[in-house]
């Protein structure tokens, strides 16, 4: 079984920050990565599929990129609703141990 | 309209069972791959299990031998059969198709 390794699991940050959140996978799993965004009491809600494509309806600040055993996903500017925990997925398999992104 | 409703969660003694139901609606699991996670309270996602359209099946090392994943195609209906429960399963379950998730159902396991 493939572990997914995610980085920072808490990070701090203030409305119109870049912040970036690396995944890391013991061995590669090509492109086969999901991001998905956490709020408190809702189920999670998939942004990033195939590691770089955007969901539909889900808005152009928040990107991803990375292949192999590396991934990263990016918001170039942070709006208040995206305080939220951020999980890294490998396809149909394991998850990050998430990223809680908090107001500094 | 295209949703996913769990039940069958509840409280149960160590060493027990529960099967979970997860009724779709807006399309067809046997069509598609169909999963299981879970969130203990407080701590993060865990994937627990994943039925493909084929019916191959995988679990997570954490269940593997007590759970089994199943569906019913005249319901449409995807399940989770958990035997030999502990007080570490204890979790809300949600069931998943892409981006299509549950609300979820919550498992207690406690004497």
């Amino acid at each position: 079984d493939i572990q997914m390794t995610q980085s920072p699991s808490t990070l701090s940050a203030s409305v119109g920050d870049r912040v970036t959140i690396t995944c890391r996978a013991r061995q590669s799993i090509s492109n086969w990565l999901a991001w998905y965004q956490q709020k408190p009491g809702k189920a999670p809600k998939l942004l990033i599929y195939k590691a770089s494509s955007l969901e539909s309806g889900v808005p152009s600040r928040f990107s991803g990129s990375g292949s192999g055993t590396e991934f990263t996903l990016t918001i170039s500017s942070l709006q208040p609703d995206d305080f939220a925990t951020y999980y890294c997925q490998q396809y149909n398999r394991y998850f990050g141990g998430g990223t809680k992104v908090e107001i500094k | 309209e295209v949703q996913l409703v769990e039940s069958g969660g509840g409280l149960v003694q160590p060493g027990g069972s529960l099967r979970l139901s997860c009724a779709a609606s807006g399309f067809t699991v046997s069509d598609k791959y169909m999963s299981w996670v879970r969130q203990a309270p407080g701590k993060g996602l865990e994937w627990v299990s994943v039925i493909y359209s084929g019916g191959n099946t995988y679990y997570a090392d954490s269940v593997k031998g007590r759970f089994t994943i199943s569906r019913d195609n005249s319901n449409n209906t995807l399940y989770l059969q958990m035997n030999s429960l502990r007080a570490e399963d204890t979790a809300l379950y949600y069931c998943a198709q892409d981006v299509i998730w549950g609300q979820g159902t919550m498992v207690t396991v406690s004497s």
